[in-house]
């Protein structure tokens, strides 16, 4: 257990539809990142939080936006879904902004668009 | 095209051979960092590299960061069914904490 939760572990939803997808870091953890992995992929960076301003941003579409709460926990939402943007959603997190960081993942959210 | 090039993509063995998997870039990285992924779980990291040349020994794998810092090698002696997963290498670039993973080696061992 890497004492990252994410939440819901599945979600089926139509196209054009809107989802929220929600991660708590392990505690004392100041950075979130999302990631997006499709089918045989490796990981697409989406977007960084550090103590809830954003950090860094990746390949992120328009469509799809995230923040950090003031307790920390997270919230990636994919709005106007599309069938592409099935994947597999994995929040991690690391203790702060160090130089390197050490990033403990979620178990990830399985988003299927039909 | 990715930043970090892993290859091969696929590798199945049988148990007991011994395997590499590489990453390379043309870019340099501060620090990388190899995952191991299973089947409906999350990435757990293994080891993080940070110095040019550097090389780590954790049981039967062995992980080298490049000297000019553009590449990473993982070595597993003598491999077991316990080590089919997917590992992914990741890199952080200079002036920045953003992990950059590559697009993963998946690795079957038949025993």
């Amino acid at each position: 257990d890497s004492g990252v939760t994410q939440t819901p572990k599945h979600l089926i939803t139509a196209t054009g539809q809107r989802v929220t997808l929600r991660c708590s870091p392990r505690s004392g953890d100041l950075s979130v990142y999302w990631y997006q992995q499709s089918l045989d992929q490796g990981l697409q960076f989406l977007i960084q939080y550090y103590n809830g301003e954003e950090r860094a941003k990746g390949n992120i579409l328009e469509r799809f936006s995230a923040q950090q709460f003031p307790d920390l926990h997270s919230e990636l939402n994919l709005s106007s879904l599309e069938l592409g943007d099935s994947a597999l959603y994995f929040c991690a997190s690391s203790e702060g902004d160090r130089e390197v960081p050490e990033a403990f993942f979620g178990q990830g959210t399985r988003l299927t668009v039909v | 095209t990715q930043l970090l090039e892993q290859s091969p993509q696929f590798l199945s063995i049988q148990e007991g051979e011994n395997l590499t998997v590489y990453c390379n870039s043309s870019s340099v990285f501060s620090s990388l960092q190899w995952y191991r992924q299973e089947p409906g779980e999350g990435p757990v990291l293994l080891v993080t590299v940070v110095t040019g040349g550097e090389v780590k020994k954790l049981k039967r794998l062995t992980f080298q960061f490049g000297d000019a810092r553009k590449d990473s090698s993982l070595h597993i002696t003598a491999a077991q069914p316990g080590d089919t997963g997917l590992y992914l290498c990741a890199g952080v670039k200079a002036a920045g904490n953003k992990l950059t993973f590559g697009g993963g080696t998946r690795v079957l061992v038949k025993p």
